[in-house]
C-alpha cells in the first residue's frame, strides 16, 4: 500500500514570495491533516479536512495561509506572502476515519526555508 | 486545553542500556487517546503505539514497552537494550475521542541518541 505522498521535498524562497505544497493521502482515507513542524518542536495542526470539507482550521493563519482539498482526495497548502517565521517542515497526514483514536499516517514532509 | 509535556529534550546513552522517555499530559476529556511516534533523521513520523484512556494495561512489543498511569497523567516509553537504530526524535501525542476533533497535540519531542 502506498503511503502519503508529498511534494516538493524541499523549497527555498524569499520572504514575501508565494509557495504551494501538495499532498496525496493514502487511498480511501477520508481525513487529511496539515501540520507545521518548526525546528526543535512537535508538529502543530494547521488544518483538518474530512473529505473535501474543513473540520478544524482554528490554528491556520488565514491572512496568509490557505488550503483546499478539491474532490476529497489531493490537497494543496499555500502560503502567500511567506514570512521568515514560516520556515518549517510541513507535514501531511491522513487517517481512515474522523473518529478519535484512528492512527494518522504521515508523509515525508516538505522542508520550507524562507530567506 | 490539551497539553503534552516531554521534559527531556535530549537523552544520550550507550548501546544496550535501557532508556525511558517521559510523557505527561493534560486534558479535561474523560475519553482520549495517547500515541507515541518516532521521527528518524529521514523526517517521516512513524507510528509506534496507541492507547485509549480506558485501557491502563502496560504494553510490551519486543524491546519497547509503555507504562500508562492515569493517576499521574503519564504515558512513559521504555526501550530495553537500546540499539543505534533507535536513535531518533520521539514524540508523545494526545487526541480527543469525539468525532470531528481528532487532531493530535504533540509534545516537544525527546531526541534520543544511542552511542555505539
Amino acid at each position: 500500500e502506498a503511503g502519503v505522498a508529498q511534494s516538493p521535498r524541499y523549497k527555498i524562497i524569499e520572504k514575501r514570495q508565494s509557495v504551494a505544497f501538495w499532498c496525496n493521502p493514502i487511498s480511501g482515507h477520508a481525513t487529511l491533516y496539515w501540520y507545521q513542524q518548526i525546528l526543535g518542536q512537535g508538529p502543530k495542526l494547521l488544518i483538518q479536512f474530512q473529505n473535501n470539507g474543513v473540520v478544524d482550521d482554528s490554528q491556520l493563519p488565514k491572512d496568509r495561509f490557505s488550503a483546499e482539498r478539491l474532490k476529497g482526495v489531493d490537497s494543496t497548502l499555500k502560503i502567500q506572502p511567506a514570512k521568515l517565521e514560516d520556515s518549517a517542515v510541513y507535514l501531511c497526514a491522513s487517517s481512515l476515519e474522523l473518529a478519535g483514536g484512528y492512527e494518522q499516517f504521515f508523509g515525508p514532509g516538505t522542508r520550507l526555508t524562507v530567506l | 486545553a490539551q497539553k503534552v509535556t516531554q521534559a527531556q529534550t535530549e537523552i544520550s546513552v550507550v548501546e544496550k542500556e535501557d532508556v525511558t522517555l517521559d510523557c505527561v499530559y493534560e486534558t479535561r476529556d474523560t475519553t482520549y487517546y495517547l500515541f507515541w511516534y518516532k521521527q528518524p533523521p529521514s523526517g517521516e513520523l512513524v507510528f509506534l503505539i496507541r492507547r485509549n484512556s480506558f485501557d491502563e494495561q502496560n504494553e510490551i512489543s519486543g524491546r519497547y514497552s509503555w507504562n500508562f498511569q492515569k493517576s499521574t497523567s503519564s504515558f512513559n516509553f521504555t526501550i530495553t537494550a537500546s540499539q543505534v537504530v533507535d536513535s531518533a526524535v520521539y514524540f508523545c501525542a494526545l487526541s480527543e475521542a469525539s468525532v470531528g476533533a481528532q487532531k493530535l497535540v504533540f509534545g516537544q519531542g525527546t531526541r534520543l541518541t544511542i552511542n555505539p
